[in-house]
């Protein structure tokens, strides 16, 4: 089954600094990868996602690049503010016609920013 | 409406009861999930539901019981549980049909086994 490994598990950032999230997963049939930020006592929300045949997204701060061949993702945060404080999952699934998605999350990364 | 909806947002139950939680969305989502997790942890999938056949069940104990009566409603039928059990349980719905689409998650029942 698939795998996802996410690092840093924590991240200490000053306000204004970018943040840097990495992902790999091992699943070669996964293709969809996204980015969940879940802040404490909440639901995970989507922040952004990427599907396998795109190499890069962006959304005003956020971005997403895809490096398929060596299966690793990562989320880039620029400008980054107090609110951005939280934990990030990325996640990886394969999806099967009738079947959903079978997401699967990496350990999280509880990023800070300080003010 | 992107919502999903959870009853009860909290829950107490001792190892005997039988309870259930809630799950509901009206996106027209035909892809239905249960998730558990644990503090400081990711998610865990426990269940998937599409066009309310359980498609997926990742080896959970019989002690959950999922049950999809229609396609806006997901149920998780509790009995018997652990206090290893007490947990965040949460919903998610998706489309099934299109490729690769964005899960809802709903806020959550957090469940306290005593």
């Amino acid at each position: 089954g698939e795998n996802v490994e996410q690092h840093p598990s924590t991240l200490s950032v000053q306000e204004g600094d970018s943040a840097v999230i990495k992902c790999t997963y091992s699943d070669s049939a996964s293709n969809y990868f996204p980015w969940y930020k879940q802040e404490l006592g909440k639901r995970p929300q989507l922040i952004i996602d990427i599907r396998s045949n795109v190499g890069e997204k962006k959304d005003q701060r956020i971005a997403v690049t895809l490096n398929k061949t060596a299966k690793h993702f990562s989320l880039h945060i620029t400008e980054t503010q107090p609110e951005d404080s939280a934990v990030y999952f990325c996640a990886a699934s394969a999806h099967r016609n009738n079947y959903g998605q079978n997401f699967v999350f990496g350990p999280g990364t509880r990023l800070s920013v300080l003010p | 409406d992107t919502e999903v909806t959870q009853t009860p947002k909290h829950l107490v139950m001792g190892m005997t009861n039988k309870k259930s939680l809630k799950c509901e969305q009206h996106m027209g989502h035909r892809a239905m999930y249960w998730y558990k997790q644990k503090a400081k942890k990711p998610p865990e999938l426990m269940f998937v539901y599409s066009y309310e056949k359980l498609s997926i069940n990742e080896s959970v104990p019989s002690r959950f019981s999922p049950e999809c009566p229609n396609s806006s409603l997901l149920n998780l039928h509790l009995h018997a549980l652990q206090p290893e059990d007490s947990a965040l349980y949460l919903c998610a719905s998706s489309q099934v049909s299109a490729v690769n689409t964005e899960a809802f998650f709903g806020q959550g029942t957090r469940l306290t086994v005593v």
